[in-house]
């Protein structure tokens, strides 16, 4: 129940294309839904963040889409960019981290 | 304002020693969280540790494993006679807050054990 599921485990997506990255939970006590970027050999760095209470949220090229009753929620990266090839997770929180798998994302010119 | 800082970056070690790894959080931080992360894996929550004070080890595991974040200092993830299975990169995230919903955890580069 303290799952978070990833999907997929990599995706390859051209130069302006859009990156859609999907993570669901099972704990309804989750209420808070970060997601990281980490470049390798780098740690995580927060890209963007929501709560269950809205359903979605943008900054920039970077949405975050909530599902609270299917329980899922999803990070759209609109016109991406090479710069955005790195490992992107998804996590949900009560008061620690629960973190997906990652998603290896690439972006080719 | 430095970010979290920790050190060693690369830790070598050989089976049956003993590896401690450090995290310096965000200046006005107190509060510090561990993660591991296996290869090709996410980062799965070890502890949270406020100064003098463990209040979640619930990710630890039982055995040669310990934290502390004292009251002056860094924080120190200490492993006891290391195995090849402690191999990982170690993680260590600070907030200003503290178990509280929202609150942004700021993770460091990391520390990479290799255990021989």
């Amino acid at each position: 129940q303290q799952q978070v599921k990833q999907s997929p485990q990599s995706l390859i997506v051209q130069k302006g294309g859009i990156s859609i990255i999907n993570c669901a939970y099972e704990n309804t006590a989750f209420d808070y839904f970060p997601w990281y970027q980490q470049f390798p050999g780098k740690g995580p760095a927060l890209l963007i963040a929501i709560r269950p209470d809205v359903s979605e949220k943008k900054e920039g090229r970077f949405t975050i889409s909530f599902n609270k009753s299917a329980k899922q929620f999803s990070l759209h990266i609109m016109d991406s960019q090479p710069g955005d090839s790195a490992t992107y997770f998804c996590a949900a929180s009560t008061d620690k981290l629960i973190f997906g798998t990652g998603t290896r994302l690439q972006v080719f010119p | 304002n430095a970010g979290v800082m920790q050190n060693p970056r690369h830790l070598v070690r050989r089976r049956g020693q003993e590896a401690r790894l450090r995290c310096s959080p965000m200046k006005g931080h107190s509060h510090v969280y561990w993660y591991r992360q296996l290869p090709e894996e996410g980062l799965k929550f070890m502890v949270y540790l406020q100064k003098e004070n463990i209040i979640d080890e619930s990710g630890m595991p039982k055995e040669r494993f310990s934290a502390e974040f004292p009251k002056e200092g860094p924080s120190i993830l200490r492993i006891q006679q290391v195995v090849r299975g402690d191999s990982a990169a170690y993680f260590c995230a600070s907030s200003p807050l503290g178990g509280q919903v929202t609150d942004t955890q700021y993770f460091g580069p990391g520390t990479r054990l290799t255990v021989l």
